[in-house]
C-alpha cells in the first residue's frame, strides 16, 4: 500500500500569504497524484488532477507540481474562503490511498 | 452540471447489513469508473472501493474487502454498495464520487451501533 504522508498536519495563515502544503509517497508513483478541498461540513472538491492540471473552475491561485515520490500544492495569495482540509490522493495502485490532511485556518 | 446524490444510510446494529444508492446525472455514467469513499467522524478520508466502466473490474480497500461488494447500473445511471457484516468501525459519512473522484456527493450517513 501506498503511504501519503502530508506535511504540515496545521497551518495558520493570513489573508494574501502564500500557502505550499507537501505531500510525499513512500514509492514512486508518478504524476497520478490529485488535490481535493474539503471545507467544514462539506464534501471534497477537486482542485488538481494528476500532479498539475487545475480542475475545471478552480481558482488560479491554486497549482500543483512534483513527480514521483514529492508533491506540491501551492495557494497564492491566500483568501478567507480557502480555509479548509486539503488532502492528496494517489491512483496509481491499489488500494488507492489518501493523506491525514493539512487543515488551513485563517488568522 | 454533474450532480451525484447518495441514499440509502442509516442506523443498522453490528453483523447487519445495508445497501446504499447513488444516482449520477450530467454525465454519462457509462464512460467512467465510478467510486466510493468514506470518513469516519473527525477523522480522514478513506478510499472504499471503485468499479470499471463496464463493471468487469472492481478494488476494494483492506478493510472492507470480503465484506462490500461495489455494483452499478448504467443504464440507470446509477452505482451501489452493498455492505455486509458492518463493524463499529464502519460508522462514516459514505460519498460517491463520479468519474473516478472527479465529482462528488453530499455524502450519506452510516452508523453501525447497538
Amino acid at each position: 500500500e501506498v503511504v501519503l504522508t502530508q506535511s504540515p498536519d496545521f497551518q495558520s495563515v493570513t489573508p494574501k500569504e502564500k500557502v505550499t502544503i507537501t505531500c510525499r509517497a513512500s514509492q514512486s508513483i508518478g504524476s497520478s497524484l490529485h488535490w481535493y478541498q474539503q471545507k467544514a461540513d462539506q464534501s471534497p472538491k477537486l482542485l488538481i488532477k494528476y500532479a498539475s492540471q487545475p480542475f475545471s473552475g478552480v481558482p488560479s491561485r491554486f497549482s500543483g507540481s512534483g513527480s514521483g515520490t514529492d508533491f506540491t500544492l501551492t495557494i497564492n495569495s491566500l483568501e478567507v474562503e480557502d480555509a479548509a482540509t486539503y488532502y492528496c490522493h494517489q491512483s496509481s495502485s491499489y488500494p488507492q490511498t489518501f493523506g491525514q490532511g493539512t487543515k488551513v485556518e485563517i488568522k | 452540471e454533474v450532480q451525484v446524490v447518495e441514499s440509502g444510510g442509516g442506523l443498522v446494529q453490528p453483523g447487519g447489513s445495508l445497501r446504499l444508492s447513488c444516482a449520477v446525472s450530467g454525465l454519462i455514467m457509462s464512460n467512467y469508473w465510478v467510486s466510493w469513499a468514506r470518513q469516519a467522524p473527525g477523522k480522514g478520508l478513506e478510499w472504499v472501493a471503485n468499479i470499471k466502466q463496464d463493471g468487469s473490474q472492481k478494488y476494494y480497500g483492506d478493510s472492507v474487502r470480503g465484506r462490500f461488494t461495489i455494483s452499478r447500473d448504467n443504464a440507470k445511471n446509477s452505482l451501489y454498495l452493498q455492505m455486509n457484516s458492518l463493524r463499529a468501525e464502519d460508522t462514516a459519512v459514505y460519498y460517491c464520487a463520479a468519474a473516478g473522484l472527479d465529482y462528488w456527493g453530499q455524502g450519506t450517513v452510516v452508523t453501525v451501533s447497538s
